[in-house]
């Protein structure tokens, strides 16, 4: 199973970009990288995902270097309403392996 | 269409007692996961079912902890002779397959508390 770590806790700035990195040293040829956002009483909420280079959305960026073994998620421009918990997964449905692993998370507190 | 629903929204249990805690995917989603996760912490993974079957139960803590999924939809998660370390969020959720680059729909949790 490919472990992952990530920083317990960011602090940002309104208005600042903010780049939050994931360590999966043991990735698998088959895995892909999800991160997800959670807010308290909620349950996680998908952001963006990839497999290799980069994979830009309407809310993100990941960026995965050649090697794979870690990943970053950038937010530009971050807002209040980004303070939440950033979750690195990483997984894949090959055959025999299901499981799935979730970082520990990183809380992302927005400052004004 | 309707996001990913689990009741209760809260259980409060005594200790020793069983819970059900259920699960209604997305329709159409074949795939559906069970989480826990424990105040301030992440989520773990506890089981993965593939229409009705489970190919992976090995995240299952103990077995006190069972779960099953009928007609390929919704998935119902017990809990027999509950214990006090039991007490967490039970997150369920729910993606199109699971091929890869699959996008998992979390429901809002039920939250147990065992007394």
């Amino acid at each position: 199973l490919a472990k992952t770590t990530q920083p317990i806790s960011m602090d940002s700035y309104e208005g600042q970009e903010v780049n939050i990195t994931c360590s999966h040293n043991n990735i698998a040829t088959n895995d892909y990288i999800t991160w997800y956002q959670q807010f308290p009483s909620q349950g996680p909420r998908f952001i963006i995902q990839g497999y290799k280079t980069k994979v830009t959305n309407e809310v993100a960026s990941l960026f995965i270097p050649a090697d794979r073994k870690s990943s970053t998620l950038s937010l530009p421009r971050v807002s209040l309403s980004d303070t939440a918990v950033y979750y690195c997964l990483v997984g894949s449905s090959g055959a025999g392996s299901y499981q799935l692993t979730f970082g520990k998370g990183t809380k992302l507190s927005v400052i004004p | 269409g309707a996001g990913v629903s689990q009741s209760p929204s809260n259980k409060v249990t005594e200790k020793g007692k069983d819970v059900e805690l259920r699960c209604d995917p997305i329709s159409g989603h074949t795939a559906l996961y069970w989480y826990r996760q424990s105040l301030g912490q992440g989520l773990e993974f506890l089981i993965y079912f593939q229409g009705n079957s489970a190919p992976d139960k090995s995240g299952l803590p103990s077995d006190r902890f069972s779960a099953e999924r009928t007609g390929g939809s919704v998935s119902t998660l017990t809990i027999q002779r509950t214990q006090q370390e039991d007490s967490a969020v039970y997150l369920c959720a729910s993606s199109l397959d699971r091929s890869a680059g699959y996008e998992q729909y979390f429901g809002p949790g039920t939250r147990l508390t065992v007394t």
